[in-house]
């Protein structure tokens, strides 16, 4: 039992790339997370996802995309990256609604210059 | 609007040294708060929870916090710290909007033990 994973554990992009970054869970969850973490600044919720081929827009939401085709993957997207973007990023997911019972993965470190 | 401040960004103690860790929330209601701890290179770990009764909660680890409502404070505290308890910790508040319930969480406090 795996949890959570994300994938890469690290990028490094040039200003205007694209990458897409994926979290599995093999907890059956239905809902799932993705945030970034800057310094200073907590956590923020950029989108999440209520169920198999739904996404919902979270807190900071623009410059990104992402996708939940199938329950236990949901991938974010990022079509144009911009220095800004530069942070760590988690994926979460939690059973229910709960979204306070959720369980992190381990990060991605994306860094764009 | 709603907000979580921590205002401390960094503490040093001492091992086996008592801690405590301050969050003040902005909220109309009381909301459901909690902490967080977050280990180097991982990701977050829900330490405990408050949603209503007593006010003093205990979590894993041997950490309590207390709610006080009068001060819109919810400080996390540990009677003896230990070197492992080095991590960065977030205070979140979870405002229901009647929609997906979200967390609103604090810039966090790192702290670091000394031997």
């Amino acid at each position: 039992n795996a949890g959570v994973t994300q994938t890469p554990k690290f990028r490094v992009l040039k200003t205007g790339q694209s990458m897409t970054l994926l979290c599995a869970q093999d907890m059956n969850h239905e809902y799932m997370y993705w945030y970034r973490q800057d310094p200073g600044m907590g956590l923020r919720l950029i989108h999440y996802s209520v169920g198999e081929g739904t996404t919902a827009k979270g807190e900071v939401p623009d410059g990104y995309n992402v996708s939940r085709l199938k329950k236990q993957n949901f991938l974010l997207g990022l079509e144009s990256a911009a220095p800004s973007q530069t942070s760590v990023y988690f994926c979460a997911s939690s059973i229910d609604r709960r979204i306070w019972e959720q369980f992190f993965g381990p990060g991605t470190r994306l860094t764009v210059l | 609007a709603q907000s979580v401040t921590q205002p401390d960004i960094h503490i040093t103690v001492s091992e086996g040294a008592s801690l405590e860790l301050r969050c003040n929330y902005s909220y109309g209601a009381t909301p459901y708060l909690f902490w967080y701890v977050q280990s180097p290179g991982q990701g977050l770990q829900l330490l405990l929870k408050y949603f209503s009764g007593d006010t003093l909660v205990q979590g894993i680890k041997g950490f309590e916090a207390e709610f006080k409502r009068s001060q819109s404070s919810f400080n996390l505290r540990k009677p003896s710290v230990h070197w492992s308890d080095a991590a960065e910790y977030f205070c979140a508040v979870a405002p229901f909007s009647g929609g997906y319930n979200k967390l609103i969480f604090g810039a966090g406090t790192r702290l670091a033990v000394h031997p």
